[in-house]
């Protein structure tokens, strides 16, 4: 199993451009989400999905949109970008365990730059 | 709505010493506890966890304790080393609400030879 990849791992935009993060997972999970991660901040939730055609909003959506066509794949879009989404984007994904809780895993990042 | 504070850093310590990195929450419900660690250019890993109350979660000499009373969970090792050097995020999930990660903001660790 690859886990959780996520595709450019580093990225630079200009203002106002538009570009699509991509994530995906091998591990058949049903919860997909998106976080940023700013520096003391810790991460913050931007989308989420809990399966196929369902997603809903984070913490701080604004400018961000997603989508979940196929359990494995959960790209964000960024519509027109803006120096205040400079950071480092991870995807992480998880499944319900019976009896216990859900452990998220995270992918290795995107470390984005808008100019 | 739920919130992890954890104690600020850098935490420098030298190598073998102890560790402690504080962690207290609010949260609805009945959360799980979480901490992540992050070495330098890389994603988070799941260190530890703990789902209810008392429990212990450990790995790699790590170690915490869900503190219901106090809520807190609190990060303890005994001995340090230079690898142990990255950024530590305790998290939570609300068994109410989202099934999603909140994270405090981290603490960096740095262990000196």
């Amino acid at each position: 199993n690859a886990g959780v990849t996520q595709t450019p791992k580093f990225q630079v935009l200009k203002t106002g451009q538009s570009m699509t993060l991509q994530c995906a997972q091998d591990m058949n999970h049903e919860y997909m989400s998106w976080y940023r991660q700013d520096p003391g901040m810790g991460l913050r939730l931007i989308h989420y999905s809990v399966g196929a055609g369902i997603t809903d909003q984070g913490e701080v959506p604004n400018g961000y949109n997603v989508s979940r066509s196929t359990t494995e794949d959960f790209p964000l879009r960024l519509l027109s970008a803006a120096p205040s989404q400079t950071s480092v984007y991870f995807c992480a994904s998880s499944v319900r365990q019976v009896g216990s809780t859900d452990t998220q895993y995270f992918g290795p990042g995107t470390r984005l730059t808008v100019l | 709505g739920n919130s992890v504070t954890q104690m600020e850093g850098p935490v420098t310590l030298s190598e073998e010493a102890f560790l402690t990195i504080n962690c207290t929450y609010t949260a609805t419900g009945y959360p799980s506890l979480f901490w992540y660690v992050q070495y330098p250019g890389e994603g988070l890993q799941l260190l530890l966890k703990a789902t209810k109350a008392d429990d212990k979660g450990s790995n790699k000499g790590f170690e915490a304790t869900y503190r219901k009373e106090t809520t807190s969970f609190h990060l303890e090792k005994g001995s340090v080393q230079v690898s142990d050097s990255a950024v530590y995020f305790c998290a939570l999930i609300s068994n109410t609400g989202r099934r999603a990660l909140t994270f405090g903001s981290g603490t960096r660790l740095q262990v000196q030879p």
